[in-house]
């Protein structure tokens, strides 16, 4: 299985803060990295997906991009909304699509 | 737009079977370009992809090594919904466990909807 690996695991911000997100593949997966966001008691929704597209719908102040095996996730400007949980998924081995271990954004 | 209903109970005893359903509105479980999937949720094991079930030509499986010898995924085209039996479960499969279609448009794929969740807790 390829293995994704985010950092960090949890971060404290404020509203406004820029918030960078990375996740690592053990492998080459090409652009096959989707982002999620979690609240909790639900369900994770798609942010963006083949590594830097923006989900229809999803604000602007997100944006992802990706060197090698390494994919960035960033929030420009932190609003009160943002406070989540957020994964990576990778879909270049499928079906076997595997999730990074999440990074919990909590208010500081 | 698409949308995935979730129902099944939420308690299952252990060595039992747990069963949940999964209706699709706006699009239908015979599409040519998505794949409808199971994948659970828990503290121990984070998200965990367990199987798809699509159509193409003809119908097909997949299911994780973790899981393949209990689970088994089935569409129902008359109702435009795919299901999920996992065998013989114990306190590990304590889970939520949700629905999900997986999209491939132009050489990419992606996870979009998900289903509502349901919180599965194996106990007697």
């Amino acid at each position: 299985d390829i293995q994704m690996t985010q950092s960090p695991s949890s971060l404290s911000a404020s509203v406004g803060d820029r918030v960078t997100i990375t996740c690592r593949a053990s492998q080459s997966i090409g652009s096959y990295l989707n982002w999620y966001q979690q609240k909790p008691g639900r369900a994770p929704m798609l942010l963006i997906y083949a590594a830097s597209s923006l989900q229809s719908g999803v604000p602007s102040r997100f944006s992802a991009s990706e060197s090698g095996t390494d994919f960035t996730l960033t929030i420009s400007s932190l609003q009160p909304e943002d406070f989540a949980t957020y994964y990576c998924q990778q879909g270049y081995s499928t079906p076997q699509v595997t999730f990074g271990g999440g990074t919990k954004v909590e208010i500081k | 737009q698409v949308q995935l209903q979730q129902s099944g109970p939420g308690l299952v005893k252990p060595s039992q079977t747990l069963s949940l359903t999964c209706a699709i509105s706006g699009d239908s479980v015979s599409s040519n370009s998505a794949t409808w999937n199971w994948i659970r949720q828990s503290p121990s094991r984070g998200l965990e992809w367990l199987g798809r079930t699509y159509y193409r030509s003809k119908w097909y499986n997949d299911y994780a090594v973790s899981v393949k010898s209990r689970i088994t995924i089935n569409p129902d085209t008359s109702r435009n919904h795919f299901s999920l039996q996992l065998n013989s479960v114990t306190p590990e499969d304590t889970a939520v466990y949700y629905c999900a279609r997986i999209i491939s448009v132009a050489g990419t794929n992606w996870i979009d909807p998900w289903g509502q969740g349901t919180l599965v807790t194996v106990s007697s």
